[in-house]
């Protein structure tokens, strides 16, 4: 089955530590997309990358980094400079950017 | 920039009756997308409709049906029939087109969402 995969569903960090949420889609998309949502939020975007070895930041960047070395894989960092990194955190990915985007299931980070 | 706007935090209905949810979008674009994407409790993120603004015609998808008013830059999402499957966080969304450049392009813009919720 063709889809998106993220993993963990749910991560635990301890303040200053840095964490990596993954991201695998076997769909054949170039575009692939980060976000994160707050309780009762809409979603704001932190990543996106149009294509391998190419990222843009989004609306809500800092303290976050992103690798794109696979069309496969997008990768996301959570680094100790987020300073309110607890929320859900969605991937996304579309054919090209402007594209209809397909959702995983989400992992919920939670700093403790 | 662009901005969507969901004027209704929670609505509720009926199982079997039919519910409208709101959305108003801002943007000099003159051709863009605009969705409807359901979040249920399980958090997935599942796109309901799509239209295109250039298309006239309204989308459909089964019980799914949007009035799109595109001077009024207004896109509401009529639901008919309401199951209790439908209970859920409903999300517009905008993005412009391909030709956008800039900042915008690639960037799909969400409003704040409504929960629905349909009573048995």
């Amino acid at each position: 089955d063709g889809g998106i995969t993220q993993s963990p569903k749910y991560l635990f960090r301890k303040e200053g530590q840095n964490v990596t949420l993954s991201c695998e889609q076997n769909l054949n998309h170039d575009a692939m997309y980060w976000y994160r949502q707050d309780p009762g939020q809409g979603l704001r975007l932190i990543y996106y990358s149009q294509i391998v070895n190419d990222f843009q930041k989004g609306d809500i960047a800092e303290g976050y980094s992103v690798s794109r070395e696979k069309k496969e894989s997008f990768p996301l960092t959570v680094t100790s400079a987020q300073k309110n990194p607890t929320a859900f955190y969605l991937c996304a990915s579309s054919i090209g950017l402007a594209g209809e985007q397909f959702f995983g299931p989400g992992t919920r980070l939670t700093v403790l | 920039a662009q901005t969507v706007t969901q004027s209704q935090p929670e609505m509720s209905v009926q199982e079997a009756e039919t519910v409208t949810l709101s959305c108003t979008y801002d943007t000099s674009e003159s051709n863009y997308y605009l969705f409807w994407y359901k979040q249920p409790p399980s958090r997935q993120m599942i796109l309901v409709i799509r239209q295109e603004a250039y298309k006239q015609q309204n989308a459909t998808e089964n019980r799914f049906s949007v009035n799109f008013q595109k001077a009024a830059k207004s896109f509401s999402l009529k639901i008919s029939d309401s199951q209790l499957g439908d209970t859920a966080m409903y999300f517009c969304a905008f993005i412009p087109p391909l030709n956008a450049g800039g900042t915008s392009y690639g960037k799909l813009t969400f409003g704040q969402g409504t929960i629905l919720t349909v009573h048995p």
